[in-house]
């Protein structure tokens, strides 16, 4: 976990409410990644981002918007959540390179950020 | 895309005694990764094994990856309480449009107890 931080760590937030996400890696990678756990589910990944450009989204709710100001940080803003949408959000980073693709060996994580929504 | 399955879905075990999780899957893989996860905790890399390598160690892990059975296996030796966590698997397709990312599987709960 060290080396990719997440904040806030908890959140509650009502179905009106807008908030955000912000993860920010101390690694020097270029790739970054939005995971949604939730209960008795698989990892579901969200976005990708690499250098700066999203790559991925995977049929994600216009509810979750990322942003990737640069390649450290990441955002994923919130907004008019629905309760089923509360779970733990992870935050993930890999070094990327070679030309028409980007390698993700091994990803590291943040510690997440529990969301509920009332 | 695929994910892996991983089974059995939860195992416990008394402390010193050995874990093995299995995990399979369906189409062709560059790598499979095995991650492991403390409660609410964030998922923490273990090992790498590529497509081309059918054995490798870190510790007290051991990974096995059969391509022909579309198979791996994690074997933790000589548990320790402090090994009770959520092991999952991770597959890096190979080829294909979704080239670099992994799909991860439900994991198994592993308790270990003193």
């Amino acid at each position: 976990e060290t080396g990719v931080t997440q904040t806030p760590r908890h959140l509650v937030m009502g179905m009106t409410n807008k908030k955000s996400l912000k993860c920010e890696q101390h690694l020097g990678h270029n790739a970054m990644y939005w995971y949604k756990q939730s209960a008795k589910k698989p990892l579901e990944l969200m976005f990708v981002y690499n250098f700066k450009e999203q790559t991925e989204n995977n049929s994600v709710p216009s509810r979750f918007s990322p942003e990737c100001p640069n390649s450290s940080h990441l955002f994923l803003h919130l907004h008019t959540l629905q309760p089923e949408d509360s779970a733990l959000y992870l935050c993930a980073s890999s070094r990327a390179g070679g030309s028409g693709g980007f390698r993700t060996d091994t990803q590291y994580f943040g510690p997440g950020t529990r969301l509920t929504v009332l | 895309s695929q994910q892996g399955e991983e089974d059995p879905q939860a195992l416990s075990i008394q402390e010193g005694e050995n874990a093995t999780m299995n995990c399979s899957y369906k189409t062709s893989i560059n790598n499979l990764q095995w991650y492991r996860q403390n409660s609410g905790r964030g998922l923490v890399h273990l090992i790498l094994i590529r497509s081309n390598e059918r054995e490798k160690h870190s510790g007290r892990l051991r990974v096995t990856l059969d391509t022909s059975k579309k198979s791996s296996s994690l074997l933790i030796t000589a548990s320790r309480a402090a090994d009770t966590a959520s092991y999952f698997c991770a597959l890096r397709n190979a080829g294909g449009t979704s080239y670099g990312k992994l799909t991860f599987g439900q994991g198994t709960i592993l308790t270990v107890h003193p």
